[in-house]
């Protein structure tokens, strides 16, 4: 399989633990993205990654979020101190950019979190 | 800042019946656009896409959508639906140029009857 795959896929914690969610994106897509998504709303974007750069971060991602991509290739997602709020299914989606191209995210299947 | 709407929360369909799913966006000029699907508990599934020529566009799965830029709509239909078809259904925009942050819809739920 050569999609974009996320682990893990279901996550229950406690309030105020920490998580942290993995994305491994398609093969030499340079692009990374991960969006949130709350029950009966489309996906929100969180942030974007392009390499190893994190060039964009929404407002929705506070300080208790990080992500990081270390060597150009997957990405981690952490969640410190996790409140009931942050229960939504964490989507990560990858494309190839090309200059003077357009390009297509392809997402992969999530992880769902649940803070009680 | 470019907004997506989808107005119908809720559709449901015979089996075999034809789809219409609405989505109208808002941007200054013409964005990319795009449909998803989202069957529950999944990722999202592209399933079509425009980013320019023929207004007409054929996706996966029978879908097919048509771009009309006097309306800003980007609408959805399949003739004959299939009670696979039942899942949910985002409208998405992209604003060309840069990095291609993906603005979405709030969705329509597809309700397939026998």
């Amino acid at each position: 399989d050569t999609g974009v795959s996320q682990d893990p896929r279901h996550k229950i914690t406690k309030r105020g633990q920490n998580v942290t969610f993995r994305c491994d994106p398609i093969s030499e897509h340079n692009r990374l993205y991960w969006y949130r998504q709350t029950l009966g709303q489309g996906p929100e974007f969180l942030t974007y990654f392009q390499n190893e750069a994190q060039l964009e971060k929404s407002r929705l991602l506070s300080d208790r979020f990080s992500a990081e991509r270390p060597k150009g290739s997957f990405s981690t997602l952490e969640i410190q101190r996790t409140e009931q709020g942050d229960s939504a299914m964490y989507l990560c989606a990858s494309s190839v950019s090309a200059a003077y191209s357009t390009e297509t995210q392809y997402f992969g299947p999530g992880t769902r979190l649940l803070v009680l | 800042a470019q907004s997506v709407t989808q107005p119908d929360i809720h559709i449901t369909v015979s089996e075999g019946a034809s789809l219409e799913l609405r989505c109208n966006y808002s941007y200054g000029a013409t964005p990319y656009l795009f449909w998803y699907v989202q069957s529950p508990g999944q990722g999202l599934q592209l399933l079509l896409k425009y980013f320019s020529g023929d207004t007409l566009v054929q996706g996966i799965k029978g879908f097919e959508a048509e771009f009309k830029r006097s309306q800003s709509s980007f609408n959805l239909r399949k003739p004959s639906v299939h009670w696979s078809d039942a899942a949910e259904y985002f409208c998405a925009v992209v604003i060309p140029g840069g990095y291609q942050k993906v603005t979405f819809g709030t969705g329509t739920k597809l309700q397939v009857i026998p």
